[in-house]
């Protein structure tokens, strides 16, 4: 299957600082990059969805001014955390969706990124 | 709201089949039923969808329910490396579908 790689692949940080998540499709072109978190023990929670060019569309209760999604090529996007606290502590994983034309378009998922706020 | 049901968790011996259960009642007619499996501390994997009819591929095989209430994801020969969390997810056809996550089944392979 397709590759979708994310860097870093763990980060921890200073309360009050921010990161950046980098989501790269290494062998297609991404239209669309879905960007998720998953805490301990529970399952996969979608933040926020981005077309390439486009500004993303955040789900319901996402900070948009917290969690900054740029989607500037077809096959990079960037989840910037700012000004990052202890509860945003998480598992961020990055998704990538390739277009076919109107047929169903495959998905792929990152590696995933581990943060850590002290 | 995942809007699939799945058992929380199954267990299966190694090199038997295992059969996970999806129940999808209120899938629409345009809903493609997905199937990912997450190891432990990384991304979920793509295993397998289909809309009506049954699917195979090199990695598992699904069944789908003629009135498409339910599904069923068939590992033909579980390996120690099939432990995951898998997720049943439904997701409008198209190019524009959203996957939402539920809690999956942990499926527990012994040796």
């Amino acid at each position: 299957g397709a590759v979708v790689s994310q860097h870093p692949s763990w980060v921890i940080c200073k309360s009050g600082t921010s990161v950046k998540i980098e989501c790269r499709s290494l062998d297609f072109q991404a239209t669309t990059m879905f960007w998720y978190r998953q805490f301990p023990k529970q399952s996969l929670m979608l933040m926020a969805t981005s077309n390439e060019g486009s500004k993303a569309t955040y789900e319901q209760g996402v900070e948009k001014d917290k969690f900054l999604i740029n989607h500037a090529s077809l096959t990079l996007s960037t989840l910037t955390v700012t000004s990052a606290h202890p509860e945003d502590s998480s598992f961020y994983i990055c998704s990538a969706r390739e277009r076919q034309g109107s047929a169903i378009g495959w998905q792929f998922f990152g590696p995933g990124t581990r943060l850590t706020v002290l | 709201d995942a809007k699939t049901t799945q058992p929380n968790s199954m267990e299966s011996n190694e090199e038997e089949p295992v059969h996970l259960p999806c129940n999808h009642s209120t899938i629409s007619g345009t809903d493609y039923i997905h199937w990912y499996r997450q190891l432990p501390s990384q991304g979920p994997e793509y295993v397998i969808h289909g809309l009506t009819s049954n699917v195979n591929n090199r990695m598992a095989s699904l069944a789908i329910a003629e009135d498409r209430k339910s599904s069923t994801l068939i590992l033909h020969r579980a390996t120690l490396r099939d432990a995951a969390v898998y997720y049943c997810i439904r997701a409008r056809g198209g190019s524009n579908y959203k996957l939402t996550f539920g809690k999956g089944t942990l499926l527990t392979v012994n040796p």
